[in-house]
């Protein structure tokens, strides 16, 4: 079975750009998380959906950040304004339906800001 | 709010040796307790868990109890090998709200 899948997993771009990060969450499974992983700050949540909707998002840092999950296959992660800050790598994660947390998590995409 | 924590990497050990990560927690209620493991370029996978006092978890020959008289749920393995080499995540969840609380990993470097 296909895991979830991610893409790009390495996105280079310059301040100011938009970035636009993609996840493809496990068939069958009805919730979806975007982490954010760096040295500094460790696993951040960002947002999570349930059932397409969001949930919570009060991880989002600020308003350049932005997720939707237009079906139960596709979710996005945009950035606009990029800034050399939001260098991380994002990873996306989803679960079977019920709270388990047990999660499974994509490869992730490797994201640099110059 | 709910916290975890756990110790501070990086570990270093030679093969065989054994390995212990210490994790205590800060919760209302009674969440679950998870160890997830992070290898190099890789996104995090579950390693094991347990979901109410005194059980259990083991998986790939690690163990971990769930302590709630001393908040803890410390990671161990009797006889660690090179392909161990791995970022070690501590973390808890509790149904409501249904997110994972993560501690800030451990790195562990085995050498041959």
């Amino acid at each position: 079975d296909a895991g979830v899948i991610q893409s790009p997993r390495h996105e280079v771009t310059e301040m100011g750009q938009e970035v636009t990060l993609r996840c493809k969450p496990i068939s069958g499974h009805d919730y979806l998380f975007w982490y954010r992983q760096t040295m500094m700050r460790g696993l951040e949540l960002l947002i999570y959906f349930n059932n397409n909707v969001p949930i919570d998002d009060s991880g989002m840092p600020e308003d350049r950040f932005s997720a939707k999950m237009p079906n139960a296959s596709f979710s996005t992660l945009k950035i606009q304004p990029s800034e050399p800050r939001d260098s991380a790598v994002y990873f996306c994660a989803s679960s079977l339906p019920g709270p388990t947390g047990e999660l499974f998590f994509g490869e992730g995409s490797r994201l640099t800001v110059l | 709010g709910d916290s975890v924590t756990q110790m501070e990497g990086p570990v270093t050990l030679s093969e065989e040796a054994f390995l212990t990560i210490n994790c205590t927690y800060t919760a209302t209620g009674y969440p679950s307790l998870f160890w997830y493991v992070q290898y190099p370029g890789e996104g995090l996978q579950l390693l094991l868990k347990a979901t109410k006092a005194d059980d259990k978890g083991s998986n790939k020959g690690f163990e971990a109890t769930y302590r709630k008289e001393t908040t803890s749920f410390h990671l161990e393995k009797g006889s660690v090998q090179v392909s161990d080499s791995a970022v070690y995540f501590c973390a808890l969840h509790k149904a409501a709200g249904n997110k994972l609380t993560f501690g800030g990993g451990t790195r562990v470097l085995v050498k041959p």
